[in-house]
């Protein structure tokens, strides 16, 4: 099946700062998302981007489906962006999360 | 709009009881998933339904079973729960099944397991 990795495992900001989060992915694919989990545990759609880039207000997001790779651009980092960002890919089956990168962001 | 719709949200067990997780969206969607979310190893698909009528394994799919209700509602069920079976499910919901159409998830269910 496909194999997910994300990078860095654990990311510690001061606030203000930009940040960019890694997604590899093993095998073509036609769905990727990211997610936030907040400290509350709940699973938070951020971008449906199979390919290409997208942005949403600090958020932006790139996919290069060419080369099995995605970046989430984080700028201006304020303490709510803390959480886990999870990759979430899919070819023709449902999709297979990666192991998540963890934020902290302090003030 | 409610959207994913667990129940219940907390739940003890002790060994060897048995109890469902309800799972209910109104988006109209298609299919349906369990995931399990363990400390370290993100989500973990547990079994999915690509349409109403039809049921299909994940990555762990042991010690549990699953009944597409009708198109709205996704049942996951434990026969006879064990320690190993303690984690944070979620349910979610696509309009379309297999790998494709964006993903939505409910709020979780935490299960505990003693």
């Amino acid at each position: 099946g496909i194999q997910v990795e994300q990078s860095p495992p654990d990311l510690i900001l001061q606030e203000g700062a930009n940040s960019t989060l890694r997604c590899n992915f093993s095998d073509s694919v036609n769905n990727l998302q990211w997610f936030h989990q907040n400290p509350w545990g709940q699973l938070i759609n951020l971008f449906y981007i199979p390919s290409g880039t997208k942005q949403n207000g600090r958020l932006s997001a790139t996919t290069v489906a060419t080369e099995r790779y995605s970046l989430l651009y984080i700028s201006s980092s304020q303490t709510t962006d803390s959480g886990v960002y999870f990759c979430a890919v899919g070819g023709n089956t449902p999709l297979v999360f990666g192991k998540g990168t963890r934020l902290s962001v302090i003030a | 709009n409610a959207g994913v719709t667990q129940t219940p949200k907390f739940q003890v067990l002790k060994t060897g009881q048995s109890m469902t997780l309800q799972c209910a969206q109104d988006m109209n969607h298609n299919s349906m998933y369990w995931y399990r979310q363990d400390p370290g190893m993100g989500l973990r698909l547990i079994y999915y339904s690509a349409s109403e009528g039809t049921t299909d394994k994940g990555e762990v799919p042991n010690g549990y079973n699953v009944s597409r209700l009708n198109k709205r509602e996704f049942s996951l069920r434990l026969e006879s729960a064990a320690p190993s079976q303690t984690s944070v499910y979620f349910c979610a919901s696509s309009e379309w099944g297999g790998g494709a159409g964006e993903l939505f998830f409910g709020e979780g269910s935490r299960l505990t397991v003693l």
